[in-house]
């Protein structure tokens, strides 16, 4: 029973372009989400969050958008930069987290 | 202020050994997570700990393994008679509040190798 699914296990993007990851939910109780970033070889490392009492939260070159309705979120790369290659996991915070299975995202030249 | 650290960082047994991992959370910490990363999947998460206590084991499989938290000294996440299918990456995330509100911080993992 997948509660938090990333439907595209890989995106391929131009530098300078958008990248957009996408992540859905099942479960309408989640009122916390974050967004990894992990490296081969290492541990993941906190990225972005967003409340449910808020549908976008921006740092920098990342955005992410709630869809409560939808229960969908969204993280907006822009512009991509090829050290952004990475895998990006979306995960809902209960008291513990809940992960995705992950998109590696490709920022080629 | 050290992150979370977990050794060893690669871990080889044969089929039916027994495999330690440890992890010490980040200075301050009460609050250890276990996270298993199969081949080509998510994190997935096993056991939640506080200090001598263990809060949620709902991720943890029935038989061969254990976690523990002691008093003193890093947490363990030990597996018994190891199959191939233990062959993973097992994550750490330390923070120094639990319930809803934590803030996890990850350790750089156990890649174990079952032979």
């Amino acid at each position: 029973d997948q509660q938090v699914k990333q439907n595209s296990p890989s995106l391929s993007v131009q530098e300078g372009r958008i990248s957009i990851l996408n992540c859905d939910y099942t479960n309408s109780m989640f009122d916390y989400f974050l967004w990894y970033k992990k490296y081969p070889a290492e541990g993941p490392t906190f990225l972005i969050s967003i409340s449910s009492i808020k549908d976008k939260n921006e740092d920098g070159r990342f955005t992410v958008f709630l869809n409560k309705s939808a229960k969908h979120l969204s993280l907006h790369i822009v512009p991509s930069q090829p050290g952004d290659s990475a895998v990006y996991f979306c995960a809902a915070r209960t008291d513990k987290l809940i992960f995705g299975t992950g998109t590696r995202l490709q920022v080629f030249p | 202020n050290a992150g979370v650290m977990q050794n060893p960082r690669h871990l080889v047994r044969r089929r039916g050994q027994e495999a330690r991992l440890r992890c010490s959370p980040m200075k301050g910490h009460s609050h250890v997570y276990w996270y298993r990363q199969l081949p080509e999947e998510g994190l997935k998460f096993m056991v939640y700990l506080q200090k001598e206590n263990i809060i949620d084991e709902s991720g943890m499989p029935k038989e061969r393994f254990s976690a523990e938290f002691p008093k003193e000294g890093p947490s363990i996440l030990r597996i018994q008679q190891v199959v191939r299918g233990d062959s993973a990456a097992y994550f750490c995330a330390s923070s120094p509040i639990g319930g809803r509100l934590n803030e996890q911080f990850f350790g750089p993992g156990t890649r174990l190798t079952v032979l």
